[in-house]
């Protein structure tokens, strides 16, 4: 069965530092993968996915990801961080065929920002 | 404007007293699912459905039932509530065309069973 780990439960950064959440996933195949962002008391909202094609993705608030294969990697990066980037970070694998369709989660990083 | 709604979206209960939350999505979307938000846990998927009458279970299934019989639709059911269902509950659909395609996730209902 699919995994995905997200090896840091809790970060902290400067405003204005970048940042890198890591994501790994286990599955046979070519994966797809999601990375969602959730703030305080809200609900998920899509960052960015990959699917196949160009290995760094680019997404909304000024966020990327690259999808390294050798390394079943999936990590979310951002140059300057914000103070509204605070929030918790899900990584996710889609896994579809043998009677199984699922959209797998991490168990997420927080991130804290610091003024 | 899409979306996917989820009612009652703050619910306090009690020990056995039969729930359902409800879940409708206006995007004609084919595949709809629950999961339950945890702390330290992530997402995890409860149940799913690929269409109509057709249900099947997540990781996480037992204390929940789940029907579809309209494509909007996809109530989430607890038959008789236990403290440990104490949860954030997403509900979620998506198109079965391509893999890639987004999901869509609702606000989120928060249960506590006392």
């Amino acid at each position: 069965a699919q995994s995905v780990t997200q090896p840091d439960i809790h970060i902290t950064v400067s405003e204005g530092a970048s940042l890198e959440l890591r994501c790994n996933y286990s599955y046979g195949a070519t994966p797809y993968l999601f990375w969602y962002v959730q703030s305080p008391g809200q609900g998920l909202q899509l960052l960015l996915k990959y699917f196949s094609g160009d290995t760094l993705v680019q997404g909304i608030k000024g966020f990327e990801a690259e999808f390294k294969r050798s390394q079943s990697s999936f990590n979310l990066r951002k140059p300057s961080v914000h103070w509204s980037d605070a929030a918790e970070y899900f990584c996710a694998v889609f896994v579809s065929g043998a009677g199984s369709y699922q959209l797998t989660f991490g168990k997420g990083t927080k991130l804290s920002v610091i003024p | 404007e899409a979306q996917v709604t989820q009612n009652p979206r703050y619910l306090i209960t009690v020990t056995g007293k039969k729930l359902t939350v409800t879940c409708s999505q206006n995007m004609n979307h084919e595949y709809m699912s629950w999961y339950r938000q945890d702390p330290g846990l992530g997402l995890r998927q409860i149940y799913y459905s690929m269409n109509v009458e057709v249900t099947d279970k997540g990781d996480v299934p037992e204390g929940y039932k789940v029907s579809r019989k309209e494509k909007r639709n996809f109530p989430l059911i607890l038959e008789s509530p236990s403290p440990n269902q104490t949860s954030l509950y997403f509900c979620a659909s998506r198109v079965i065309l391509a893999a890639s395609d987004t999901q869509y996730f609702g606000p989120g209902t928060r249960l506590t069973v006392l």
